[in-house]
């Protein structure tokens, strides 16, 4: 059975601090990882990744995946307030990008 | 541009009656998903789409029913609620399945 777990459920910090998110996963086939970040409501795309040791970054935020552990990580840098939110990471098992597989997600809280 | 419109957005049924969650792109995304979020279970998969005419059972397909008749619309059938359906439901778009999926904003579903 597939599975994306992630770690750790939930952080609380200070804005300001840097933060990593952990995602491991067991797929029986892989195509690309993704990380989506969600607020009050819809999920919203942050990265894809796809080959290992290739860094993922869009400002503050950053990612890469280790195709050989298993595993991704998300790093947020400066946290802002804004950055409070679920952060969810989904497994493309290659049995065609439908079928995606979520992990749990890790609450993110940044208090001022 | 919409994007991905979901109706109605809360939704309060009692155990037995039926019900038509609505979805709606227009990006002419070919892939299309439903997904339920339960506490501290991220999002599973119910069922899926990949073009008009064709859909697929997820990881948890039981109690629904999808059709797919245009590639704009892909309505989530519940036939015979159960309190066990209380989630919130989210429906996402994609063009190839190979890029990163867009959500709907979610429909808040409680059976009673």
């Amino acid at each position: 059975e597939d599975k994306v777990v992630q770690s750790p459920l939930s952080l609380v910090v200070h804005e300001g601090d840097t933060v990593t998110l952990n995602c491991s996963y067991e797929v029986t086939n892989f195509r690309s990882l993704l990380w989506y970040k969600q607020e009050k409501k819809a999920p919203t795309f942050l990265f894809m990744l796809t080959s290992s040791g290739i860094e993922k970054k869009s400002g503050r935020l950053s990612s890469i995946l280790d195709k050989k552990e298993l595993f991704s990580i998300l790093n947020i840098t400066a946290t802002q307030t804004g950055d409070s939110a679920v952060y969810l990471c989904a497994v493309d098992p290659a049995q065609g990008a439908q079928k995606l597989v979520f992990g749990q997600g890790t609450r993110l809280t940044i208090n001022p | 541009n919409a994007g991905v419109t979901q109706t109605p957005k809360f939704q309060v049924l009692k155990t037995g009656q039926s019900m038509t969650l609505q979805c709606a792109q227009d990006m002419n995304h070919e892939y299309m998903s439903w997904y339920r979020q339960d506490p501290g279970m991220g999002l599973r998969l119910i069922h899926y789409s990949v073009g008009a005419g064709i859909t697929d059972q997820g990881e948890v397909p039981n109690g629904y029913n999808v059709s797919r008749s245009t590639t704009e619309d892909f309505p989530l059938r519940l036939l015979s609620a159960a309190p066990s359906q209380t989630s919130v439901y989210f429906c996402a778009s994609s063009f190839t399945g190979a890029y990163g999926y867009t959500f709907g904003s979610g429909t808040r579903l409680t059976v009673v």
